[in-house]
């Protein structure tokens, strides 16, 4: 397996705090993605980086924010948790963006009550 | 942006028989197109892929399709087997943009076969 790892793998937070997910890469990728997945939904984007400090919205980036400040690491903050940000996060990395095999972390399943 | 549609949502096939799963794309510039397999509570993982210049692409057992004028893609499984239950997820990549290139999946089918 790709060397990705996500932390923590779960969490349950209250509504309105704010969570931070951390992805964790030693693949020195320069792509690195974090999604969520929801019933009906596949998976969505919500921010990706394209290089360190440079990073871009997806499609359902409402309410998220990411950084990336060494190659290795991507983080997503939800700035004030709500219950429908309740969902499981993917981190993925690619070493040529689309083109390439996307690798996935395991996944960080996040409840917000 | 680019518009992924999946189906069917559910299959149930018997063990040994063929599932077939479709996946339509909306820009015509796409030209790569993964299909990952996502087994229960575990992480997505790329089964096969093919490129626009690719009409059909085997590895053993699996199979996948691409036609670029009709827009869509279909993954093939012969003899299928119980550890091939799984959720599937196509995929297809956007035209550029900016030099990135985003992945849009498809919602997933979530293959059940019966021994």
């Amino acid at each position: 397996d790709a060397g990705i790892t996500q932390s923590p793998r779960h969490k349950v937070t209250e509504t309105g705090t704010p969570v931070t997910l951390r992805c964790h890469q030693t693949e020195n990728h320069r792509y690195m993605y974090w999604y969520r997945q929801d019933p009906g939904h596949g998976l969505r984007l919500i921010h990706y980086s394209y290089g360190v400090k440079d990073t871009d919205k997806g499609e359902v980036s409402d309410g998220y924010s990411v950084s990336r400040s060494k190659t290795e690491d991507f983080l997503l903050t939800l700035e004030s948790a709500t219950s429908s940000q309740t969902s499981v996060y993917f981190c993925a990395i690619s070493a040529a963006g689309g083109v390439t095999e996307a690798f996935f972390g395991q996944g960080t399943r996040l409840t917000v009550v | 942006g680019e518009n992924v549609e999946q189906h069917p949502s559910t299959l149930s096939v018997q063990e040994g028989d063929s599932a077939v799963i479709k996946c339509t794309y909306s820009d015509s510039a796409s030209n790569y197109f993964p299909w990952y397999k996502q087994e229960l509570g575990k992480r997505p993982q790329l089964i096969i892929d093919i490129r626009s210049n690719v009409g059909e692409k085997k590895d053993q057992r699996i199979a996948v399709t691409l036609n670029k004028t009709a827009k869509h893609f279909s993954l093939h499984i012969t003899e299928t087997q119980p550890e091939d239950s799984a959720v599937y997820f196509c995929a297809a990549k956007e035209a550029d943009s900016g030099g990135y290139q985003k992945v849009t999946f498809g919602t997933g089918t979530k293959l059940q076969v019966i021994p």
